[in-house]
């Protein structure tokens, strides 16, 4: 299975700053997701990263307020950007792992980025 | 309706009881399914999955899917205060690789 580590594991910032969060995996990965999970919601994913090319956003998320870098097969970055008080969450990365299944891709969450916009 | 529903709870239950957790979907063409499990302040890890009609049984945990009626259930047995967690449901369509998932079921095991 595929280990995951996110920087910073928590922040507090003033609204209207940026934060870049990284997230490393030991081993190569086509596929990288980055996930938002608000207090008592779902994970609700913000972005599909591959190498190479723009990231995939999902409906709500935009590229100008979450940027996404992936420079190569183990790292990419997320940046919240503009941040306001709505933007407190906890911000995983994940990968998959085709491991388990030729049809059943398993999700390795990496520990999370706690975030406090004051 | 939402994609993938599941009651917030918490759900309470005894040391060594059963524990029953569900999840319904809306998508006719879901065919993959999770259960994973996350502790207050860790990141989510899956613990079963399914994929076919019927139980599916790992240990102390059993998946139970039924996609006529669009639910998939999770049965923990002879339950620790271990397992108290949030439980979340997740849901693959057919040729996707990126999951739905519910907003979990926070599950408490007393002594």
């Amino acid at each position: 299975s595929a280990v995951i580590s996110q920087k910073p594991s928590r922040d507090i910032c003033q609204r209207g700053t940026s934060l870049t969060i990284q997230c490393q995996v030991d081993s190569q990965v086509t596929m990288m997701f980055w996930y938002r999970q608000q207090p008592g919601q779902s994970l609700t994913l913000i972005a599909t990263a591959n190498q190479g090319s723009e990231a995939t956003y999902e409906s709500g998320f935009v590229i100008d307020k979450f940027p996404i870098s992936r420079p190569n097969l183990t790292f990419s970055t997320l940046t919240v950007s503009n941040m306001s008080p709505e933007d407190s969450s906890i911000y995983l990365c994940s990968v998959e792992d085709p491991g388990i299944g030729a049809d059943l891709d398993e999700q390795f969450f990496g520990p999370g980025t706690r975030l406090t916009v004051l | 309706q939402k994609e993938v529903e599941q009651n917030s709870g918490p759900l309470s239950v005894p040391e060594g009881a059963i524990a029953s957790l569900n999840c319904t979907y809306s998508d006719r063409g879901s065919q993959s399914f999770f259960w994973y499990r996350q502790y207050s302040g860790k990141s989510p890890e899956l613990i079963m999955f399914i994929y076919s009609n019927g139980d599916k049984e790992d240990g102390r945990f059993t998946a139970q899917l039924n996609k006529a009626s669009q639910y998939v259930s999770l049965l923990i047995r002879d339950s620790q205060p271990s397992d108290s967690a949030t439980y979340l449901c997740a849901v693959n369509r057919g040729g996707s690789y990126i999951p739905t998932f519910g907003r979990g079921t926070s599950l408490i095991v007393h002594p």
